[in-house]
């Protein structure tokens, strides 16, 4: 079946060790999307990638850095992460910017000791 | 805009009873809108969606009612089962250049057997 998949699907790292969590998507997608989402609450969207093409949120901390080397693969780096990074990180996936659904991937759950 | 609080609404059914789950967006330009069910510890599913030109959809069991001159989306559930027990959450497709989606905040449902 096609689908969006993370890896690892929990993650522990120590305060200011740096991190990389996966996600790669067998959908053939332009666009893939790291989402951060804390406890109760919605989420709430880090970047983007428009094919190669990089999108920042404006309120994303320098902190967070991603990269994709292709279509399959995205990555997101946690440079030095913080106690208040602790939480979970969706990879999405969508066809084409525009109006189109995004395909969520199960998550990896991050706690940062 | 991203949610806040700790606190999810919350409705509690009985199984076998119709549920209806209420939203109020924020973007009178929106176009595109989508109802996403997330179970404790996955990612967001797509449930369902609905375009600005239309006012109903139906799914199976599921149909997404759009009253664009209040800004409000209700998605009903028929014959709400245990299964339905999730976390779910409207979207909009705000149009910022690339049409960034938006979450709400999202209602907890809660369906005793």
């Amino acid at each position: 079946d096609a689908m969006v998949i993370q890896n690892p699907r929990y993650q522990v790292t120590q305060f200011g060790k740096p991190v990389t969590l996966s996600c790669s998507q067998t959908l053939n997608h332009n666009v893939m999307y790291w989402y951060q989402q804390k406890s109760s609450q919605a989420p709430k969207l880090l970047f983007h990638y428009y094919d190669k093409d990089f999108n920042n949120e404006a309120d994303t901390p320098d902190n967070f850095q991603s990269r994709r080397p292709n279509t399959s693969f995205c990555f997101l780096d946690i440079r030095s992460p913080g106690l208040g990074d602790a939480a979970m990180y969706l990879c999405a996936t969508s066809r084409d910017l525009g109006l189109e659904t995004q395909y969520f991937g199960p998550g990896t759950r991050l706690l940062v000791l | 805009g991203e949610s806040v609080g700790l606190h999810l609404p919350t409705l509690s059914v009985q199984e076998g009873d119709n549920s209806i789950i209420n939203c109020a967006y924020s973007n009178s330009a929106s176009d595109y809108f989508i109802w996403y069910k997330q179970e404790s510890g996955k990612g967001p599913q797509f449930i369902i969606d609905i375009r600005s030109n239309m006012d109903k959809r139906q799914g199976q069991r599921v149909t997404v009612l759009l009253n664009k001159t209040v800004k409000h989306l209700s998605l009903q559930i028929a014959a709400t089962q245990p299964g339905d027990s999730a976390v779910y959450f409207c979207a909009e497709n705000e149009d910022t250049g690339f049409q960034k989606l938006v979450f709400g905040t999202g209602t907890r449902l809660l369906v005793s057997p």
